[in-house]
């Protein structure tokens, strides 16, 4: 079956622009993640989404970043007025939630390189 | 502070060797925890998990990961490592709670020599 797939792979823009990523769960999922890997930070968590709300938005790292999610489906994380430490690889997961409220296994997609010049 | 700490930042194996990569977590009570492999290039993809139940969970390629409360960890083995396990491995969990997100280790880069 289809996995989670992310659009586009790749993305170099100039500093100061905006850029919008795009992540497409398993069909199903109700919850959705974003995550960032990047050198110097590892592998940090962004935003969860459950169905169309984000009841945790901990991580994302200033007011230049927000995502959406519409109908319990795709969703998109923008960034504004981008900088160079916003290079990074941004990767989308999504899992079942189970009847308790918890997630279960997290499937990845395979990210979005975002360079920043 | 609330981590996940994979103590080895690079091992080096070589073919057919056995294989400990070691994992420790500070949460108070027992979260959920996985183990990721990344191979360059590559997304994410889950090796195991262990939720609850028995403490030696198996997972695919043949690896293998056993939680130990009294020691806080959850270490990954294989008895026999193939030059294809050539990636990263990421320990993560997910603390109780309430919390979902994932929180993950640094990571430990695994190089296979034939």
């Amino acid at each position: 079956g289809a996995g989670v797939s992310q659009s586009p792979s790749n993305k170099v823009t100039e500093k100061g622009k905006d850029v919008e990523l795009r992540c497409d769960p398993i069909s199903g999922h109700t919850a959705l993640y974003w995550y960032r890997q990047s050198l110097g930070q590892g592998l940090e968590f962004l935003i969860y989404f459950q169905g169309n709300s984000a009841p945790d938005k901990s991580g994302l790292p200033s007011d230049r970043f927000s995502a959406e999610r519409t109908g319990g489906s795709v969703s998109t994380l923008t960034i504004q007025r981008t900088q160079q430490e916003d290079s990074a690889v941004y990767l989308c997961a999504s899992s079942i939630t189970t009847a308790g409220g918890r997630t279960d296994t997290q499937y990845f997609g395979p990210g979005t390189r975002l360079t920043v010049l | 502070a609330q981590s996940v700490t994979q103590p080895d930042i690079h091992i080096t194996v070589s073919e057919g060797a056995s294989l400990e990569l070691r994992c420790n977590y500070s949460y108070g009570a027992t979260p959920y925890l996985f183990w990721y492999v990344q191979s360059p290039g590559q997304g994410l993809q889950l090796l195991l998990k262990y939720f609850s139940g028995d403490t030696l969970v198996q997972g695919i390629k043949g690896f293998e990961a056993e939680f130990k409360r009294s020691q806080s960890s959850f270490n990954l083995r294989k008895p026999s490592v193939h030059w294809s396990d050539a990636a990263e491995y990421f320990c993560a969990v997910v603390p109780l709670r309430g919390y979902n997100k994932l929180i993950f280790g640094a990571g430990t880069r695994l190089a296979v020599h034939p």
